[in-house]
């Protein structure tokens, strides 16, 4: 089994700071996955890590992979409160490419 | 854009009744999943689907099942629901490419 473990699991910050949440994984596996989900709505995709070393950034989130030390991260800029919302990651396996997913991280952004 | 929808966004059965939660994507994918979603306890896998009638058990398979008869379409069924099914239903199919899945916007059941 694949598993997925991210922290901090709260994570509560002032607007305009910087923070990372981490996501590390038991096994060797392809891709990275992180998803956004609002109070009371689905998830939606941030970002897709294909291999080691892969960095992607969207706005005030940057994504990064390392395979090595089997770790990715999610690294929040000058954050908003628009941010506010949980944050998941998940590892796939190849062939039905089900996805393992961490227990996400509740992020709550204040003034 | 990928659209994924769900049947209902909310619904509520009692007790024993059978219960079917469907799903349709509209961009020909040919994996298909089922997810729960209970606060604390993250997304779990119930069922997931790489073809028309192929199923795959997830983690949490007892007390579900599915059924696949068209690719576009991947239905949940409860066969005698019971208050711990109470749960978000999330659906999500799958793009070859990048292996991302999408998700419907989810059905919030209630077992009373």
């Amino acid at each position: 089994e694949l598993k997925v473990e991210q922290n901090p699991l709260f994570l509560s910050m002032q607007e305009g700071k910087n923070y990372t949440i981490y996501c590390n994984y038991s096994t060797t596996s392809d891709r990275l996955y992180w998803y956004r989900q609002d109070p009371g709505k689905s998830l939606e995709s941030l970002f897709v890590l294909l291999s080691n070393g892969a960095v992607k950034q969207e706005g005030r989130l940057m994504a990064s992979l390392d395979t090595k030390a089997r770790l990715s991260t999610l690294h929040i800029t000058a954050a908003v409160h628009d941010l506010s919302a949980t944050y998941f990651c998940a590892r796939r396996i190849a062939g039905p490419g089900r996805l393992y997913f961490g227990r996400g991280t509740q992020l709550t952004v204040w003034p | 854009d990928v659209k994924v929808t769900q049947s209902s966004r909310y619904l509520v059965k009692r007790t024993g009744e059978k219960v079917f939660l469907e799903c349709v994507q509209d961009m020909d994918h040919e994996n298909m999943f089922w997810y729960r979603q209970d606060p604390g306890l993250g997304l779990r896998l119930i069922y997931f689907s790489y073809d028309v009638k192929m199923k795959e058990k997830g983690d949490i398979p007892e007390g579900y099942s599915v059924s696949r008869e068209k690719k576009e379409r991947f239905s949940l069924i409860l066969e005698s629901a019971s208050t711990n099914q109470t749960s978000m239903y999330l659906c999500a199919s799958r793009t070859t490419g990048s292996g991302e899945q999408y998700f419907g916007p989810g059905t919030r059941l209630t077992v009373t």
